[in-house]
């Protein structure tokens, strides 16, 4: 199985901040890496595929990066309906697996 | 439009069998995966596994194989996530997802979730 480690487990930052969340897996996923963002009450909603890629309708604020083992989810300004929690997930090979969640409040 | 309508709310004894399902629209069914992901109360998402409806290939994560059975039926575009012996730990919220067209196996679209409640 791939471990995921994602931090931190909860942040808070003020409106217009930037915000930046990790995700480091225990072997190399190449850019098998999405995020996805679960509001209270809601379903997931996909905002980052394959490490880097922005789902269509997701606001530009939102980016990702990385390959191999570590990635990261930047908010680079931050607004106050992006209070949520995020996870990423890792779908290399046909094991999937979600990190733990990191849970971002809005000063 | 795609959408992935869920059943709705089940309560059940444990040691009950219970199989609830995700009926797929707005798109060709068939050639795409559906996972399902569990979420115990006030806690994160966990990938339970996932099925092609297209030849019924079934994959699981080890934590939950054996204990459910994932399957589609191509003929009223659902799939199903099933348990022959349910337990008090398998009260949560079940969604199910469609892996887009990506290719890097992001669910792009989510079913509004089944809510299992299992108590004597």
């Amino acid at each position: 199985d791939i471990q995921m480690t994602q931090s931190p487990s909860s942040l808070s930052a003020s409106v217009g901040d930037r915000v930046s969340i990790t995700c480091r897996t225990s072997q190399s996923i190449n850019t098998y890496l999405n995020w996805y963002q679960q509001k209270p009450g809601k379903a997931p909603k996909l905002l980052i595929y394959a490490a880097s890629n922005l789902q269509s309708g997701v606001p530009s604020r939102f980016s990702g990066s990385g390959s191999g083992t570590d990635f990261t989810l930047t908010i680079s300004s931050l607004q106050p309906e992006d209070s949520a929690i995020y996870y990423c997930q890792q779908t290399y090979g046909m094991s999937y697996s979600f990190g733990q969640g990191t849970k971002l409040e809005i000063k | 439009e795609v959408q992935l309508v869920q059943s709705g709310v089940e309560v059940k004894k444990p040691g009950e069998s219970l199989k609830i399902s995700c009926k797929g629209s707005g798109y060709s069914f068939t050639t795409y995966w559906i996972g399902w992901v569990r979420q115990m109360p006030g806690k994160g998402l966990e990938w339970m596994g996932m099925v092609y409806p297209g030849d019924s290939d079934a994959r699981y994560s080890p934590s939950f194989q054996g204990h459910v059975t994932i399957s589609a039926d191509n003929s009223i575009t659902t799939a199903y996530l099933q348990w022959d012996s349910l337990k008090a730990s398998d009260s949560a919220m079940y969604y199910c997802a469609r892996d887009g067209d990506s290719g890097s196996g992001s669910y792009d679209y989510w079913g509004q979730g089944t809510l299992v409640t299992v108590s004597s």
